[in-house]
């Protein structure tokens, strides 16, 4: 079946930069995008950005562009989220997700990113 | 950006109720707009896309309707477990966007 893990809750500094990590398995792991989204504590969720795992392209949202970069490591079914420049209100749940049609199909369990000093 | 309104921000029904959440774009999405489910401590499960249309494993008492600006999703029949927060999304307008949310507690 198909299996999206992140990992495990970062706490960061302010100023510093978080990456986070989303193993795939159980489909063709170069077949589907993968975006991120993240949630902040007590607010909607917000589109972060996107890759084609089959040919690395990408993009972000304007929100982000500049502290976002979005990898992804073919020969380990990974995809990796860096954000740079961390500020308190970056203290949020990172989701990554797997795109069927565009629709967000299957989402990993979740990265807790706290940022303070 | 494509802004998404949801209402009520909260619903109180009883098991066995029917449930009616609103999703409301403010510019159209043609029929690009899904319905995720939310459970605490979990993440977003797809419920409905293209407006009505059931993801894989999702019950017949979920359905969907609208086009254009208004959406409906609707729990003809309500089970324990449907008792979580619902998030429209819409993917027609750059950057895909989220409502806030509907919470639907047990009265």
């Amino acid at each position: 079946q198909v299996q999206l893990v992140q990992s495990g809750a970062e706490v960061k500094k302010p100023g510093a930069s978080v990456k986070v990590s989303c193993k795939a398995s159980g489909y063709t792991f170069t077949s589907h995008a993968i975006h991120w989204v993240r949630q902040a504590p007590g607010q909607r969720l917000e589109w972060m950005g996107w890759i084609d795992a089959g040919n690395g392209n990408t993009k972000y949202s304007q929100k982000f562009q500049g502290r976002v970069t979005i990898t992804r490591d073919t020969s380990a079914s990974t995809a990796h989220m860096e954000l740079s420049s961390l500020r308190s209100e970056d203290t949020a749940v990172y989701y990554c997700a797997r795109t069927y049609n565009t629709w967000f199909d299957h989402w990993g369990q979740g990265t807790l990113v706290t940022v303070s000093s | 950006e494509n802004v998404l309104t949801q209402s009520p921000a909260t619903l109180s029904l009883s098991p066995g109720e029917r449930a009616t959440l609103s999703c409301r774009a403010s510019q159209s999405v043609s029929n690009y707009l899904a319905w995720y489910q939310q459970k605490p401590g979990q993440a977003p499960r797809l419920l409905m896309y293209d407006a009505s249309n059931r993801a894989t494993g999702i019950p017949a008492r979920f359905s969907g309707s609208g086009s254009g600006t208004d959406f409906t999703l609707t729990i003809s029949s309500l089970e324990p477990e449907d008792f979580a927060v619902y998030y429209c999304q819409q993917r027609s307008n750059w950057p895909p966007t989220f409502g806030q949310g509907t919470k639907l507690e047990i009265k």
